[in-house]
């Protein structure tokens, strides 16, 4: 079936450092993508999101890029810090229904001092 | 804090017994979403809130389950006959609506089956 899937499941970076994480998706029909952070023992927290009609988008030193011909998303961290240790998800869903979130399994990244 | 509440934080119960979990969502956000999370994946969708209308339930949401949003406020799930497989991370998250996507989850509910 159609879903969502990251690389690889853990990355260890170190501190200062750029991070990237990847993901590839295979629902075509999806319009909304978003990047999650989860700590341990919380819930997951809105990073930042990008519709199909873009192909990146920057925030506070991050930024998602999106290849629809690959069907693929990153999540690039720049200047990597301790406090970004988190499990990270990337979720897509249709505009037609975007309520539903569809999460990938996440990627473990680990900040080395 | 993401300002969604959920009650109680850890809960353990033998198998077999009811459980009740409750969700706050901030205050002006329509729709309200129950996740479940189990270790090592992502979340996976059980059902969601329109103001008090729920709209969509996933298969994964058993007969055994049951959640309401009386008011379009708070939200409770409900799993009776709890069996060992139940045991995961139960997320409540809430948005404005349609068309604004963003969606504040709270820390969750662990429930632990035994």
């Amino acid at each position: 079936g159609e879903s969502v899937g990251l690389h690889l499941p853990t990355l260890s970076v170190q501190e200062g450092d750029n991070s990237i994480i990847n993901c590839a998706y295979s629902n075509s029909a999806s319009d909304y993508f978003i990047w999650y952070k989860q700590e341990s023992g919380k819930g997951p927290q809105f990073i930042i999101d990008i519709r199909s009609n873009m192909d990146k988008r920057q925030g506070q030193r991050v930024t998602v890029l999106l290849n629809k011909t690959v069907k693929h998303l990153s999540l690039q961290i720049a200047a990597t810090q301790p406090g970004d240790s988190a499990v990270y998800f990337c979720a897509e869903t249709p505009i037609s229904n975007d309520y539903k979130l569809s999460f990938g399994a996440g990627t473990t990244v680990t900040v080395r001092a | 804090d993401t300002g969604v509440s959920q009650n109680p934080r850890h809960k353990i119960t033998k198998r077999g017994q009811n459980v009740t979990f409750r969700c706050d969502p901030i205050s002006e956000h329509n729709r309200l979403y129950w996740y479940r999370q189990t270790l090592g994946q992502g979340p996976e969708f059980l059902t969601y809130f329109q103001n008090e209308a729920q709209l969509e339930k996933s298969r994964l949401l058993s007969d055994r389950f049951s959640a309401e949003r009386p008011k379009g406020s708070f939200s409770t799930l409900e799993i009776q006959r709890t069996e060992q497989g139940d045991s995961a991370m139960y997320l409540c998250a809430s948005s404005l609506g349609q068309g604004n996507t963003e969606a504040f989850f709270g820390q969750g509910t662990r429930l632990t089956v035994v």
